[in-house]
């Protein structure tokens, strides 16, 4: 059981807009603006997408957005290319004795 | 050029012991975080802890809690994951990771290559 729950998949075309979601609590998500959204592709290392809620790295797309609202945060990714497809966690700072959360992950398939 | 390095793949025998290790490159060691993520066959990420080689001040996920031991030593820009006793459960990938500001925990936007560690008998 995961600290953060996120959605198990979604799913979109190519072209298109999807949202997917990160839910946690006033202890972690609500309570700083310290989450953050990784891509793994199977195989590889996790990849940095957003941090701080809606700072992107450098090199990443601006296709790739996020935004939070309460307790739970979200990840947008516009004009879906088939790259995409992976799958993609929330991570979050969390007070107390875990310092930090991830989600369970959410599976991406582009169409 | 910034980066992990990670030590290689491992086989053990349940009960063996185990240190796995990150080397850093390219900045201070010892101004940032470094943090160790599981990833078990199939499953997701999951947070196992972090040190900071400054002063050597390390953390614990619950679920790791004296499971596993974080160490590093900055003279030479390498942390350790080490098992005292492995399960089979142990079985997984196990990522090092820094974050993208000293101060970001949770941001980690330089990671290893992992290390796949397989406990069977």
């Amino acid at each position: 059981q995961s600290a953060l729950t996120q959605p198990a998949s979604v799913a979109g075309s190519p072209g298109q807009s999807i949202t997917m979601s990160c839910t946690g609590t006033s202890s972690n998500v609500g309570g700083y603006n310290l989450v953050s959204w990784y891509q793994k592709h199977p195989g590889k290392a996790p990849k940095l997408m957003i941090y701080e809620v809606t700072k992107r790295p450098s090199g990443v797309s601006n296709r790739f957005s996020g935004s939070k609202s309460g307790n739970t945060a979200s990840l947008t990714i516009s004009g879906l290319q088939a790259e995409d497809e992976a799958d993609y966690y929330c991570c979050s700072y969390a007070a107390g004795s875990t310092d930090v959360v991830f989600g369970g992950g959410t599976k991406l398939t582009v169409l | 050029e910034v980066q992990l390095v990670q030590s290689g793949a491992e086989i053990k025998k349940p009960g063996e012991s185990l240190k796995i290790s990150c080397k850093g490159s390219g900045y201070t060691f010892a101004r940032y975080w470094i943090g160790w993520v599981r990833q078990m066959p199939g499953k997701g990420l999951e947070w196992m802890g972090m040190i900071y080689p400054g002063d050597s001040d390390t953390r614990y996920s619950p679920s790791f809690q004296g499971q596993v031991t974080i160490s590093a030593d900055k003279s030479i820009s390498t942390a350790y994951l080490q098992w005292s006793s492995l399960k089979a459960s142990g079985t997984a990938i196990y990522f090092c990771a820094r974050p993208i500001v000293a101060a970001a925990l949770g941001a980690f936007d330089i990671w290893g290559q992992g290390t796949m560690v397989t406990v069977s008998s």
